[in-house]
């Protein structure tokens, strides 16, 4: 079964500071999915990597995939408090007709002044 | 573009009622699905639909029923309600059988806060 974790669960980051979020997935797939959810809200997709070694660029969020480590980044640069929400990572889970995505726990990100 | 709609947007219910939760998307999309969102546990996948006529089970199906006679709708049922049953459900679909398709990544609906005492 397709496990999704996600880490950190909570970061809390000043304005101007750079980090980043990992998602780790436990069995091979070849694409990941990144999603944003502002609080009350639904979510949105940000990016769709597709193949190993892919990188994805939107304003100053940038994000990742190396399918041999089972690993996606997510990467903030110079964080502005905009991007304060929640993000998720979702990995497909195939079956004989069609996939599944399961979804990480999300990391809930507040960006402080 | 209404895209997908869900209804109601909030619900209260007793122990033990049942009431369906609608979704209907227009943008002639194959596969729908249903989530639930509960802190700390991200979304979990309820049921899926491929197509009219053809549903599955997700991770947590227990509690709930689907049907997908059209294309544009996927309802989900509540048989009996639980207080294990608060949460937040979201419908979701996409443009082909598959919800990881290259080209169209999950569209969201706005959410159903339901409440079950």
């Amino acid at each position: 079964e397709l496990k999704v974790e996600q880490n950190p669960l909570f970061l809390s980051m000043q304005e101007g500071k750079n980090y980043t979020i990992y998602c780790n997935y436990s069995t091979t797939s070849d694409r990941l999915y990144w999603y944003r959810q502002d609080p009350g809200k639904s979510l949105e997709s940000l990016f769709v990597l597709l193949s190993n070694g892919a990188v994805k660029q939107e304003g100053r969020l940038m994000a990742s995939l190396d399918t041999k480590a089972r690993l996606s980044t997510l990467h903030i640069t110079a964080a502005v408090h905009d991007l304060s929400a929640t993000y998720f990572c979702a990995a497909p889970a195939y079956t004989g007709t069609a996939s599944k995505l399961t979804f990480g726990t999300g990391t809930r990100l507040q960006v402080t002044l | 573009n209404a895209g997908v709609t869900q209804t109601p947007k909030f619900q209260v219910l007793k122990t033990g009622q049942s009431m369906t939760l609608q979704c209907a998307q227009d943008m002639n999309h194959e596969y729908m699905s249903w989530y639930r969102q509960d802190p700390g546990m991200g979304l979990r996948l309820i049921h899926y639909s491929v197509g009219a006529g053809i549903t599955d089970q997700g991770e947590v199906p227990n509690g709930y029923n689907v049907s997908r006679s059209t294309t544009e709708d996927f309802p989900l049922r509540l048989l009996s309600a639980a207080p294990s049953q608060t949460s937040v459900y979201f419908c979701a679909s996409s443009s082909t059988r598959d919800a990881s398709s290259y080209n169209s990544p999950l569209h969201f609906g706005n959410g159903t806060r339901l409440t079950v005492t």
